[in-house]
Formats: C-alpha cells, structure tokens, sequence
C-alpha cells in the first residue's frame, strides 16, 4: 500500500527564518512520482514541485529547495528566508505510474500549517 | 491560460437533499479527477476520468453519489441524497496524460466547500 507521513501538523517562524517541511512515503513499486502542493487560506492547491522515482538530484527554486533521499524514503521541503505570504498549508504526494506518461491518483500526507509571523 | 473552473464556491445544504458540483478543466487536459477534503485532512480521490471513461471510481460511494463527464470535457458531481458527513471541499483536478506533451501534473481548482446541515 501507498502512504505518505507529514508528521509535523503545524509550524510556526518567525519571517526570514528558514524552515523545512518533513514528507516521508511508503510505496512498493519501483517508478513513482513525488509532488509539493501548497493549499493558501483561498482553498485552491497550488502545484509546487513534481520529482519522479529516477531522479535524486535535489532542486532549487528561488526561495524554495527540495531534497529528495531514496534512501530514507523522504522528499522534505526547505522554506529559505520564510516570508508571510508562504503561510498556507502544504501537502506531499505521492503517485504511482503503470505507464509512461499515464496519470494516477494523488496520495495525499495530513499536510503540514506553515505560519509565518511577521 | 485559464485554470480548472469549479461552482459553486460554497454550497450549503439540509440532509436528504440533492446536490451537484461542476467542473471546467483546464483546456485540452485529457483526465479529470474528482477529490473530497474533509477538515484538517489531504484530499482523497472519489473518481478519475480519461477523456469521458470513468477508469478508477473504487472509492466513489455509488449508492449515493454520481460523477458524469459528458463529451470529454465538463464534469458534474452530484449527491443524492446528502448525509451529515458529506461535508467537505470537493475538489476538481485536470491533467494532460499521455503523448509527447504529457505533464502528468494535476492542477486543481479552487473547490466547493459543502455543509449539510
């Protein structure tokens, strides 16, 4: 079976300070895809990060940077300098793929409350 | 470009009563997917379509609940009848799948917040 942990339920920094998300999945096959969501106080899930099973290498994105351990089975989520408009509730997921290139359903982690205070 | 269009925003409702939730995927996005959020959760997936076949509808409660997806585009939701614990945000996504321009990212609207009362 597919499962995502977010263990941490709420955050809170205060503004410029650095803060990771923590995602750990468990899953069977061997070709998956892992995601970041961000889901602001408006509801709409907002699409981040996607980083398929093959690919260690960690990524960075301005203020945002993802490292990805197959090792660990974790894919956690690095917030550098937070500012008060990352405040939202953040979502790991994770996807299998039978196929190349077919979609498959989101497993979604509780989400982690990220607050960043002023 | 336009992002998936969902309605109503808010829906509000007494039990036994019917409802329906619709959704406009983004343009050209081959599979549309339906998610319920219950408070304080991750969204859990009702029913996937591919152009207008339903290929995962495992976890969709059939005695009450229905999902069409008419000419491969459009979508509908409904409820019948709704119970207390059908409250929730349902939650539309759309993604292109398949073929050299395949994404396979899911992009989500912003959803219908539901409360049966």
């Amino acid at each position: 079976a597919q499962k995502v942990t977010q263990a941490q339920t709420e955050i809170s920094v205060v503004e410029k300070e650095d803060v990771t998300l923590d995602c750990v999945y468990e899953t069977r096959d061997t070709t998956y895809y892992l995601f970041w969501y961000k889901q602001p106080p408006s509801g709409e899930l907002v699409f981040l990060i996607r980083r398929n099973s093959f690919d260690e290498q960690n990524e960075i994105s301005g203020r945002y940077s993802w490292n990805f351990q197959k090792s660990t089975s974790s894919f956690n989520f690095t917030i550098t300098a937070s500012q008060v408009v990352d405040s939202a509730v953040y979502f790991c997921a994770l996807t299998q793929s039978p196929f190349y290139n077919q979609g498959g359903k989101l497993i979604f982690g509780q989400g982690t409350e990220l607050s960043v205070k002023p | 470009e336009a992002g998936v269009v969902q309605s109503p925003r808010y829906k509000i409702i007494e039990k036994k009563q019917p409802v329906a939730f619709w959704c406009n995927p983004i343009s050209g996005h081959n599979t549309l997917y339906w998610y319920r959020q219950n408070l304080g959760q991750g969204p859990e997936l009702l029913i996937r379509y591919e152009n207008e076949e339903a290929v995962d509808d495992s976890q969709l409660p059939k005695d009450r609940f229905s999902a069409e997806r008419l000419k491969g585009v459009d979508s509908t939701l409904k409820i019948q009848p709704a119970e207390l614990g059908d409250s929730a945000v349902y939650l539309c996504a759309s993604s292109l799948d398949g073929g050299s321009k395949a994404k396979n990212i899911q992009y989500f609207g912003a959803g219908t917040r539901l409360s049966v009362l």
